[in-house]
């Protein structure tokens, strides 16, 4: 089946633009997570879905990002104002079911903040 | 936040010769999952490991869950030049069963 998707693969942002981040997880995939990859270092937890509810967000940077799943599925990262320290790589991983369970990644969103 | 330490960093190697990486960390895992990263891509599951002592493969890849659970070895047999990438361990700790947290990467190189 198909795997984790995400949209767009590439986002150029001027200093100050909202920008969103669109993940579609593995159809019937229960939890879904969002990670920040800076280069040259490994993924960064961000957040974390059960269905629809946010359980843990604690890995947001600021108050500038904020996440939502309202239907359980697809999930947008939305970021605020972008700043130039936000440019990284997104990731957007799901896994079937909750807690210490194997996640599957897309392929990420690369944000670049001029 | 928390990264675990892997290495090597970086690995120079000839075709066909084997591969030994690991993954240390000064907390107890309850799980550890072995990814490999190719440029402009995300991370691809390999192996993931359950249970202290585990060992697990996935054809020229073995990987193991460490003893004292604060460690995890991934080993490459005959490295083809398609072995070429970053291999990310990454793992949950016993209080963070949501929160996947991941290690330095090993770049491996691999010539023909």
């Amino acid at each position: 089946g198909a795997g984790v998707s995400q949209s767009p693969r590439y986002k150029v942002a001027k200093r100050g633009q909202d920008v969103a981040l669109r993940c579609d997880p593995i159809s019937g995939h229960v939890s879904l997570f969002w990670y920040q990859q800076a280069l040259g270092q490994g993924p960064e937890f961000l957040t974390y879905f059960q269905n629809e509810a946010q359980l843990d967000k604690s890995g947001l940077p600021s108050d500038r990002f904020f996440a939502e799943r309202p239907e359980g599925s697809v999930s947008t990262l939305k970021i605020q104002r972008t700043q130039q320290e936000d440019s990284a790589v997104y990731l957007c991983a799901s896994s079937l079911v909750g807690g210490p369970y194997e996640q599957y990644f897309g392929p990420g969103t690369r944000l670049t903040v001029t | 936040g928390q990264q675990l330490n892997q290495s090597p960093q970086s690995m120079f190697i000839q075709e066909g010769e084997d591969v030994s990486m690991n993954c240390t960390s000064s907390s107890i895992f309850n799980t550890w999952l072995w990814y490999k990263q190719d440029p402009g891509e995300g991370p691809v599951l390999l192996i993931a490991l359950y249970k202290a002592g585990e060992l697990t493969s996935n054809g020229r890849l073995t990987a193991q869950f460490g003893i004292t659970r604060k460690d995890s070895f991934l080993n490459i047999s005959a490295s083809i030049p398609s072995d070429v990438g970053i291999y990310f361990c990454a793992g949950f700790t016993p209080i963070n069963t949501d929160k996947l947290i991941f290690g330095t990467g090993t770049r491996l190189q691999v010539f023909p």
